[in-house]
């Protein structure tokens, strides 16, 4: 009974590639969410996106892109990656405003 | 610009022991501000949160925070320690931004030892 997963737990890939993340929330929550962990476990976030409404973190770059097939899911693209990407990234969900945030498990990312 | 501070990287604390992990904050009007909790290759959890009313909130586990607007200060706290309480403490604030975007802080590591 998850109610925010994740997908792959782990993803190891070579510089240049494109890969994908994908999130699902069974809690019917409305709103859907990004972060980014660092080695040094700073939390930043990437996105969210509500009712198809998106908005974005002015620092990320167009390489990152989230895609919502539906209200209960939420999948990070990310182009060409580089070797700063490699974090741990979370995925969210919340009711609406002003209320806690639902993580996953996190998926960590390695570039090489 | 909204900002959270956590000063201390690590705090440790003997079991059984009251603890306090600070946080402050930086926001142009009210803000809406959480506490959440990491444990070692997990997800974070949500502890607790102020929106408004008593300046004393209390959340999971037994943890508890105050709110105290006149030093932008909303530090966790916990009256006995438990050696499992060890985890990464992440203060958060949103401050009504568009998204519902939360800022977090740098993260504290809390260490109970028995």
């Amino acid at each position: 009974d998850t109610a925010v997963s994740q997908t792959p737990k782990y993803l190891v890939t070579q510089m240049g590639n494109d890969k994908s993340i994908k999130c699902e929330q069974n809690l019917g929550h409305d709103t859907m969410y990004w972060y980014k962990q660092d080695s040094k476990k700073f939390l930043k976030i990437m996105f969210s996106y509500n009712n198809k409404e998106l908005i974005i973190n002015e620092t990320v770059p167009n390489r990152f892109s989230p895609k919502s097939p539906d209200k209960a899911h939420l999948n990070l693209h990310i182009n060409s990656l580089e070797l700063g990407d490699s974090a741990v990234y979370f995925c969210a969900s919340s009711q609406s405003f002003a209320v806690e945030q639902y993580f996953g498990p996190g998926t960590r990312l390695t570039v090489t | 610009a909204q900002s959270v501070a956590q000063p201390e990287d690590q705090v440790n604390v003997a079991e059984g022991n009251p603890l306090t992990v600070k946080c402050t904050y930086s926001v142009s009007g009210n803000p809406y501000l959480f506490w959440y909790v990491q444990y070692p290759n997990r997800g974070l959890q949500f502890l607790l949160k102020y929106i408004t009313g008593d300046n004393l909130v209390k959340g999971s586990y037994g943890f508890e925070a105050e709110f105290n607007k006149s030093q932008t200060s909303f530090h966790l706290k916990k009256p006995s320690a438990l050696v499992s309480d060890s985890a990464l403490y992440f203060c958060a604030v949103n401050h009504n931004n568009a998204g519902n975007m939360l800022t977090f802080g740098g993260g504290t590591r809390l260490m109970v030892k028995p």
